[in-house]
């Protein structure tokens, strides 16, 4: 399938080896936040997701932390595989967004063996 | 799978014309949206129905209008198409409208305007 996003900065990582994706969100309003994978033709896949009462959540080889200070949201994946290889988007919901998702621009992770 | 079916996959047709992309939301959601990503705009939402009614308008252009039928399933209606149009479509769906509530989205519909 066609990709979109060709000019998205790029994670390149090896493959074992633990990736760190990050984005800086825009709302201090906003209590959620979910982490987005996209692999090419397809939709975006839910991975994780966090409120704003938390700083940290954690799933299987997947860690998000939430910095509300500098407005600042990471996806920690462990051990990462060639199967994680994938466009990763944070969004954000502000208060009161009816679920009215902020996409961030994402981020092409990609792994090599 | 996530359980949101759309329909066609792809597209390709002319400018001026008009299409009609649907979504068939997961079983039991209630709310479903709709998202439209190119390449120089990223992922934008352009608008939220629940259970039958409007909830929340994004940056949707005055040539498209959704709807969401009894049965749940939605429309968008995407029409006068231009060229800048061509992008892919996302549908969305959750249980309920509202903070937390997973969305989950289906594969897309590609549409190339000519």
């Amino acid at each position: 399938g066609e990709s979109v996003g060709l000019h998205l900065p790029t994670l390149s990582v090896q493959e074992g080896d633990n990736s760190i994706i990050n984005c800086a969100y825009s709302n201090s309003a906003s209590d959620y936040f979910i982490w987005y994978k996209q692999e090419s033709g397809k939709g975006p896949q839910f991975i994780i997701d966090i409120r704003s009462n938390m700083d940290k959540r954690q799933g299987q080889r997947v860690t998000v932390l939430l910095n509300k200070t500098v407005k600042h949201l990471s996806l920690q994946i462990a051990a990462t595989q060639p199967g994680d290889s994938a466009v990763y988007f944070c969004a954000e919901l502000p208060r009161g967004g009816y679920n009215k998702l902020i996409f961030g621009a994402g981020t092409r992770l990609a792994v090599h063996p | 799978d996530s359980g949101v079916t759309q329909t066609p996959k792809h597209l390709i047709t002319a400018t001026g014309q008009r299409v009609t992309l649907r979504c068939s939301p997961r079983s039991g959601d209630l709310s479903v949206y709709w998202y439209q990503q190119s390449l120089d705009q990223g992922l934008q939402f352009l608008i939220q129905y629940y259970n039958g009614e409007e909830r929340a308008k994004g940056n949707i252009l005055e040539r498209f209008s959704a709807q969401q039928f009894p049965d749940l399933h939605s429309e968008l209606n995407l029409s006068s198409l231009e060229l800048g149009d061509s992008a892919l479509y996302f549908c969305a769906s959750s249980v309920v409208a509202g903070t937390g509530n997973t969305i989950y989205f289906g594969e897309g519909s590609w549409l190339t305007v000519v």
